[in-house]
């Protein structure tokens, strides 16, 4: 059974930081490793989709890494802002059955 | 990019009524739909796949009979709670994955915050 955990569960730092979050999954059999964000209350936005073959994407100032064999992902975050204060979430897709297992999400809090 | 619509947003209801949720892929069409749930400070859970002209797949442990998943249209996904109880408020998302099928992104709902008193 495929178990996503991400650490730390909650983390606050000053605003300009750079910070990284963490995914590990315990079965390599995965098609993507997906990362989202979710402002209280609300649904998810996608922010970043690595597929199984990919080692890194990047968008503006985040950068994701996956290491497959490790199953391992990070999340970096380059000169944090208060508006990234957010859950950030991370999901496999498992092969076969085609269906995302959430890890339980990183509560970032960038203060100003 | 896509937007996927959910209403109600949120819902209050008495203990043993049933509750309607829909799900509406905005602009684009979805064959295949799915439900999760999320309790307070805890992750999503896949409840179950909706399938456009066929039956919903319901994961382990979720009641069929209690979580009524209809897919009527290539747009639209409803997730019925029949008998509802205290336990079953939650937060209830629906996603549909992108043209380029399950393998691509996801695209979430807003979401439907359940209050059952």
């Amino acid at each position: 059974k495929q178990e996503v955990t991400q650490i730390p569960a909650a983390l606050s730092v000053p605003e300009g930081e750079n910070l990284v979050l963490n995914c590990s999954f315990t079965d390599s059999a995965i098609y993507n490793l997906q990362w989202f964000r979710q402002d209280p209350g609300k649904g998810l936005t996608s922010l970043l989709l690595i597929q199984s073959s990919q080692r890194e994407q990047t968008s503006g100032r985040l950068n994701a890494s996956l290491d497959k064999s490790s199953g391992r992902s990070t999340l970096y975050i380059a000169a944090s802002q208060p508006g990234d204060s957010a859950t950030y979430l991370c999901a496999v897709l498992i092969q076969g059955a085609q269906k995302l297992v959430f890890g339980q999400g990183t509560r970032l809090t960038i203060n100003p | 990019g896509a937007v996927v619509s959910q209403h109600p947003s949120w819902v209050i209801c008495k203990s043993g009524t049933s509750v309607k949720i829909e799900c509406r892929s905005l602009d684009f069409q979805a064959t295949t739909m799915f439900w999760y749930r999320q309790f307070p400070k805890q992750s999503l859970m896949l409840m179950a796949t909706s399938n456009e002209g066929s039956k919903a797949t319901y994961e382990q442990g979720v009641e069929k009979d209690k979580f009524l998943i209809n897919h009527a249209s290539l747009t639209l996904s409803t997730l019925t709670v029949t008998s509802a109880h205290p336990e079953d408020s939650s937060f209830y998302i629906c996603s549909a994955p992108s043209l380029r099928g399950v393998a691509d992104t996801q695209y979430f709902g807003p979401g439907t915050r359940l209050t059952v008193l």
